[in-house]
């Protein structure tokens, strides 16, 4: 079955330490992978994604994921958390066939402590 | 939140009652989403649309319907057949439905069934 597991519900970190928030996938084929975070009572905002290439990707607010395919992981890092970061975030993978939707992560909440 | 709107931001509806959600977008894009969010649940897909007059069912679109009469405009008809209706309901747009394009979100519509 294909998937997407963000294995934390909540991700603690003090101000000013790098971030990690975790997502590993399940998929048939070649992987798409994407970030988003979402602000409270707020939609979705794109934050980076995984095509093909180098297995290090940039994205917006200073974020970075690095592609692990023997791993089929997909972890987002920042080297310095703010505050503002605290929102909660989705990893969402391709689904393989003719389907080609989303399928997404649970979502994991992190909490930038000041 | 881009070029994405969706209206009203809050929704209260009485038990047996039909109700339209908004949403437009007028970044041109081709592909059109509806999704349903519920706390722990992340996002689930409720029907899309790939191009003007065309539309498919996503994981659960039942008590659900849409129209896609013109490009910038995907109305979700939540009927009084969804027995839960009570969700927070994002719409998304892509550049065309290739699953390697990111999604926008609009700021979403909370729905409450008194």
């Amino acid at each position: 079955a294909q998937s997407v597991a963000q294995p934390e519900d909540q991700v603690n970190v003090a101000e000013g330490n790098p971030l990690t928030v975790k997502c590993t996938y399940s998929v048939s084929g070649n992987p798409y992978l994407f970030w988003y975070v979402q602000y409270p009572n707020r939609g979705l905002q794109f934050l980076l994604k995984y095509i093909t290439g180098d297995n290090l990707v940039k994205g917006s607010y200073g974020f970075e994921a690095e592609f692990n395919k023997s791993q089929t992981s997909f972890h987002l890092k920042k080297p310095s958390a703010l505050v503002s970061d605290s929102a909660l975030y989705f990893c969402a993978v391709r689904r393989a066939g003719n389907n080609r939707k989303l399928i997404w992560g649970l979502g994991t909440s992190l909490a930038v402590n000041p | 939140d881009g070029g994405i709107t969706q209206s009203p931001k809050y929704l209260f509806r009485k038990e047996g009652q039909n109700v339209t959600l908004s949403c437009e977008q007028n970044l041109n894009h081709d592909a059109m989403y509806w999704y349903r969010q519920d706390p722990g649940q992340g996002l689930r897909l409720i029907y899309y649309s790939q191009i003007v007059n065309d539309f498919q069912k996503g994981d659960i679109a039942e008590g659900y319907s849409v129209s896609r009469e013109k490009k910038e405009s995907f109305p979700l008809t939540v009927t009084s057949a969804q027995k839960n209706p009570t969700a927070f309901y994002l719409c998304a747009s892509s550049i065309d439905g290739t699953s390697f394009n990111e999604q926008f979100f609009g700021p979403g519509t909370r729905l409450t069934v008194l």
